[in-house]
């Protein structure tokens, strides 16, 4: 069966700090790898969507990056935080080109900026 | 792009009573499925439900494709029913899901 896995789940940094969440999928071939971000409010909000190695979509302008190094690993890499990048951050994945294109989520890595 | 609404944006219930969630979209769309978001922040999806109709247990769902809707339904509600429930739709070939803003259910026992 597929898994996913999101570490870490829980983050405190300074402003201005390095930043990098992993996310890995076990169990199948080529997903489609996403990173959503989930700010106080309840939205998701898609930052990131890759689907392939290599190849990555960046749905909004923003201090935030996304590597994706294996085919089932995707990464979500910043230089300096701002505060402004606290939050709830999520991974998720779905096989492309199929029926029920059903979406997968980790648990989820909270990020907190101070 | 498309845009996604939710109604009600927050609902309180007694527990064994029933509810109905709707989600709104603004274009024609080729995948929409519903998402529970507990307590702990894990989503999981519900349904894959671009038309028609679907049962699982207590909860069902209906989308009206041609009048661009959907319905969450959930019969004899209970406290673990709680959270936050979210209607994300997909374009065709976008290869991405947009979310609503959720609908967030407090059931009370």
């Amino acid at each position: 069966s597929q898994t996913i896995h999101q570490w870490p789940a829980t983050l405190v940094q300074p402003v201005g700090s390095p930043l990098s969440l992993e996310c890995t999928v076990e169990g199948t071939s080529n997903p489609n790898l996403y990173w959503y971000r989930q700010a106080a409010g309840r939205g998701l909000q898609l930052l990131f969507y890759s689907v392939g190695i290599g190849q990555i979509s960046s749905e909004v302008p923003q201090n935030l990056s996304a590597s994706r190094p294996q085919d089932r690993q995707f990464i979500l890499s910043s230089k300096k935080l701002l505060l402004s990048d606290s939050g709830f951050y999520l991974c998720a994945w779905n096989l492309a080109g199929h029926g029920a294109n059903v979406l997968t989520f980790g648990a989820g890595s909270r990020l907190t900026v101070l | 792009g498309i845009q996604v609404e939710q109604s009600p944006p927050d609902l309180i219930l007694q527990e064994g009573a029933n509810s109905t969630l709707r989600c709104n979209f603004s274009d024609s769309v080729n995948n929409l499925q519903w998402f529970h978001q507990n307590p702990w922040g894990q989503l999981i999806n519900l349904f894959y439900i671009p038309s028609g109709t679907k049962q699982n247990g207590r909860l069902s769902a209906t989308t009206v494709a041609t009048e661009r809707y959907s319905l969450l339904y959930i019969s004899s509600s209970q406290t673990t029913d709680s959270g936050v429930y979210f209607c994300a739709v997909e374009q065709g070939g976008s290869e991405k899901l947009v979310f609503g803003k959720g609908t967030k259910l407090t059931v009370n026992p």
